[in-house]
Formats: C-alpha cells, structure tokens, sequence
C-alpha cells in the first residue's frame, strides 16, 4: 500500500511556482521520499528524491519538514509542458523489505495559460 | 543519461497468442529491472522484480506462468505475456534501477483482440 496522501488535483497558473504537498507521516527512518511525474500517456519521469535534507536540481525543489512527516515539491516556474500526474512516494533502502516504489494515485497538477 | 527504452511502443494481438516486450537500460548497467502495469485511469501497479541472472520476483496476485520475465543480461530484461486475452490489454512499464533511482521506459500498449 501506497504510504503517502496528496490532493487529487491542483491548479496552477503558467510562470507561477507550483507547490505540490505530500503527508508521510508513517515515514520510517531509512525511508526516502521520491517524486516522480507520468505526463499522459508516456512512463513516469524521475524528479528528485531526498532523506531528510531539502533537495534542489534543475527540475525542482524538496522541502522536507523537520519531523520528515510531510514534503512539498516546488516548480519554481511552471510551464505548460508540467501539466502531469505528480507522484510522492517513499521508499526505503534497496536492501530492505519496503525497496519498491509503490505508486499512489497522486495529484494531477494542470498548469492554466 | 539514465534511459531506458521498451519495445515494442505498441502492440495489438489475437487473443491466444504470446507476446514479448523488451526493455533496455541504454547508457547503463542494471542488476535490477522493474515490471509495472497500467490500466486506464488508474495508477502504476508493480508486477515483478527482475534480477539479472535470477528469477523474477512476482508481487502477490500476479501469475508468474503467464507474465514470463527474463533478465539475461545488465541490459535487457524481457516480459512474455502469454495466452494474452483482452484483460490482459493494458500499459506495460519497465524500470531500471541505477544506484538509488528508478528510470523508467516510455511503456508499451498492449491490445488484445
């Protein structure tokens, strides 16, 4: 079972940051928090990931709270091509009993011209 | 880098027959390779875990006689659909693990007549 909770959707003006919650609050210790995006009809594309310490790439941003039971990805600057079905999920290490990412039903973001 | 192909993109069979997909790690090497299944408005739903030079690992519920996973090779591991029938119709998605990340292919439609 998926150990995350999102909102099913989110509106998000073009050129505006969008801001994409996500609760883990059964998050174990050694269990990092993944994203990753499915644009309709193709294979989910990798964003960033993270354990306990904000995370920052090219794509996006990941603030992790404190207590780790929450996080937010950030699109710094959405664009229309960032309309997609973003998916939080955590995973703990590959040698480890919960090593497999577990899709949700993740929160369809459209970003509005 | 980090990509991952499938292929066929799309097949469409008679029901009865077999049905191979291949997927391919291109510009790296991977001992673990991943089996996801899609239907229509729903979310990824992992199939199998493939290790190369062993036998795939089956999630519960899915029918390893009939979903028939070789991972030869670093680079290629394959998913057999045999004796499809149309509810096997559905968006197949393979992955490949490189150290912590998970890349995935662009998915194969399956369509059983």
């Amino acid at each position: 079972d998926a150990k995350t909770t999102q909102p099913t959707s989110m509106d998000c003006a073009e050129g505006r940051a969008a801001n994409l919650p996500c609760n883990h609050s059964t998050i174990s210790g050694n269990e990092y928090v993944y994203w990753y995006r499915q644009i309709h009809s193709q294979g989910p594309q990798y964003i960033i990931h993270g354990l306990k310490n904000n995370e920052t790439n090219e794509m996006a941003s990941l603030i992790i709270t404190e207590d780790r039971k929450s996080s937010t990805l950030i699109l710094p600057h959405a664009t229309l091509r960032d309309t997609a079905v973003y998916y939080c999920i955590v995973r703990g290490d590959y040698g480890g009993a919960t090593n497999k990412l577990i899709f949700g039903t993740g929160t369809l973001l459209a970003v509005q011209p | 880098g980090a990509v991952v192909s499938q292929h066929p993109s799309r097949v469409i069979c008679k029901s009865g027959t077999s049905v191979k997909i291949e997927c391919r790690s291109l510009d790296f090497q991977a001992t673990t390779m991943f089996w996801y299944r899609q239907f229509p408005k729903q979310s990824l739903m992992l199939m199998a875990t493939s290790n190369e030079g062993s036998k795939a690992t089956y999630e519960q519920g899915v029918e390893k006689d009939k979903f028939l996973i070789n991972h030869a090779s670093l680079t290629l591991s394959t998913l057999t659909v045999t004796s499809a029938h149309p509810e096997d119709s559905s968006f197949y998605i393979c992955s490949a693990r490189l150290g912590d990340t998970q890349y995935f292919g662009p998915g194969t439609r399956l369509t059983v007549l």
